[in-house]
């Protein structure tokens, strides 16, 4: 069963740096997946495709900041030097034949 | 740029329907699948289920078939989701998304993609 792993909550100082992590379940390693951000009281926003060689597509507005990687079934999202509209959840999105998964958010925080 | 805008707010009685509109405006509406998502207050996100205009291929969520009707206007460039037999549980934020895939003459069938255009949203409220 395709399921995509987050952890609930993350947090970092202002300009620091914090790396997100997705993980997909057993057996599909291979798939790309998107990051998807929801500032408080919006919608959500297109952030970037991953691919599982670690190539990417970025949403429009998202700057260099904004970086993402993988390793094995790990999809990671890497923001530098946060901000305070960092402050967001931020979810994975990967999708198999005929269907479309989430993972269940990550709450990040900016101190 | 695409933009996708949804039909306003709605309050509805259980076990009624609701039909959400999601019209694009710019680029090519037909050769984009557009789907509906979901999100009810203080929870994540939960996709419904898609179509792919110019094919009228549909593809839905285990949870959600029977219950909502995807359709498709390519003379207006407008999606809708049809929800039935409403039940508070369905009180949420509803989504229309365009995903990144595009669709040649040769690509029938629904080919999932990240969700890469996202409608405003459109608050659906189920209270007696």
């Amino acid at each position: 069963q395709l399921v995509l792993t987050q952890s609930p909550s993350a947090s970092a100082s202002l300009g620091a740096s914090v790396k997100l992590t997705c993980t997909l379940s057993s057996g599909h390693s291979g798939y790309a997946i998107a990051w998807l951000q929801q500032q408080p009281d919006k919608g959500p926003r297109f952030l970037m495709k991953l691919n599982s060689d670690g190539s990417h597509f970025k949403g429009d507005g998202f700057p260099d900041r904004f970086s993402g990687s993988t390793s094995g079934a790990e999809r990671y999202l890497t923001i530098s030097s946060l901000q305070s509209e960092d402050e967001a959840d931020y979810y994975c999105q990967t999708w198999g034949t005929g269907i479309q998964v989430f993972g269940g958010g990550t709450k990040l925080t900016v101190l | 740029q695409v933009q996708l805008v949804q039909s306003g707010a709605e309050v509805k009685k259980p076990g009624s329907s609701v039909k959400v509109s999601c019209k694009a405006f710019g680029g090519t509406f037909s050769r984009f699948a557009v789907s509906w998502l979901r999100q009810a207050p203080g929870q994540g996100l939960e996709w419904m289920g898609g179509i792919v205009p110019i094919f009228g291929t549909t593809a839905f969520a285990q949870k959600f078939q029977g219950r909502v009707t995807i359709t498709a206007d390519e003379s207006t460039s407008t999606a809708y989701m049809d929800l039935s037999s409403l039940r508070s549980e369905d009180t949420a934020v509803y989504y229309c998304a365009r995903e990144r895939a595009y669709y040649d003459d040769t690509s029938i069938g629904y080919y999932p993609d990240a969700f890469h255009i996202w409608g405003q949203g459109t608050m659906v409220t189920v209270s007696s």
